[in-house]
């Protein structure tokens, strides 16, 4: 079936990077661009940006660009957030998502969240 | 960006209420409306998109409707399973996509 697994809870200072990975399978990994969106503790949730799995292309939202790096490994079907500078409010789960209905731009399905936890 | 809000914030309702939850975008989007369903410790839902298409496996007192800026999700009677935060997701433009959220809780 279709499905994104992301990778396991870190714990990062204050600084620090830290990557995501998120490996795709059941479906034709480049056909379909990846999205990030985060949720902070009691937040809303938050979209960080995109990556075009084909091409390699991202697109961040405003308040990641220069801070957050989307990629991918088409061999694996992989796709990567690396996030810098880490400070205590990027606390959260971090979600990658795909987008199977495209026309409708639906996040279908979702991967099962990463907590990312940054603490001196 | 396109700018979405959503109302009430949160709100309080009895198994078997009739339930709506109010998005607006802040330009029109005409259709490129989606709602979904989170609970917590997992990853929201789809439950409704291009405004008031009924995701797959979703149950029918689930609707939505609207088109421009003003959109409706409505839980026709509320179920146990439906306590849970909603979100409305803007899909025309890339940027910020996802309304605040709305909180259902038991009354």
């Amino acid at each position: 079936q279709v499905q994104l697994v992301q990778s396991g809870a870190e714990v990062k200072k204050p600084g620090a990077s830290v990557r995501v990975s998120c490996q795709a399978s059941g479906y034709t990994f480049t056909a379909y661009s990846v999205h990030w969106v985060r949720q902070a503790p009691g937040q809303g949730l938050e979209w960080m940006g995109r990556i075009n799995p084909n091409s390699g292309d991202a697109t961040y939202a405003q308040n990641f660009r220069g801070r957050a790096t989307m990629t991918r490994d088409t061999s694996i079907s992989t796709a990567y957030m690396d996030l810098g500078g880490l400070r205590s409010d990027d606390t959260a789960v971090y979600y990658c998502a795909t987008v199977l209905m495209a026309a409708a731009g639906v996040f279908d399905p979702w991967g099962q969240g990463t907590l990312i936890t940054v603490s001196s | 960006d396109i700018q979405m809000t959503q109302s009430p914030s949160s709100l309080s309702a009895s198994v078997g209420d009739r339930v709506t939850i109010t998005c607006r975008a802040s330009q029109s989007i005409s259709t490129y409306l989606n709602w979904y369903q989170q609970k917590p410790g997992k990853a929201p839902k789809v439950l409704i998109y291009d405004a008031s298409t009924l995701q797959s496996g979703v149950p029918l007192r689930f609707s939505g409707s609207g088109s421009g800026t003003d959109f409706t999700l409505t839980i026709s009677s509320l179920q146990a399973e439906d306590f849970a935060t909603y979100y409305c997701q803007q899909s025309l433009s890339t940027g910020d996509t996802f309304g605040p959220g709305t909180k259902v809780h038991i009354k």
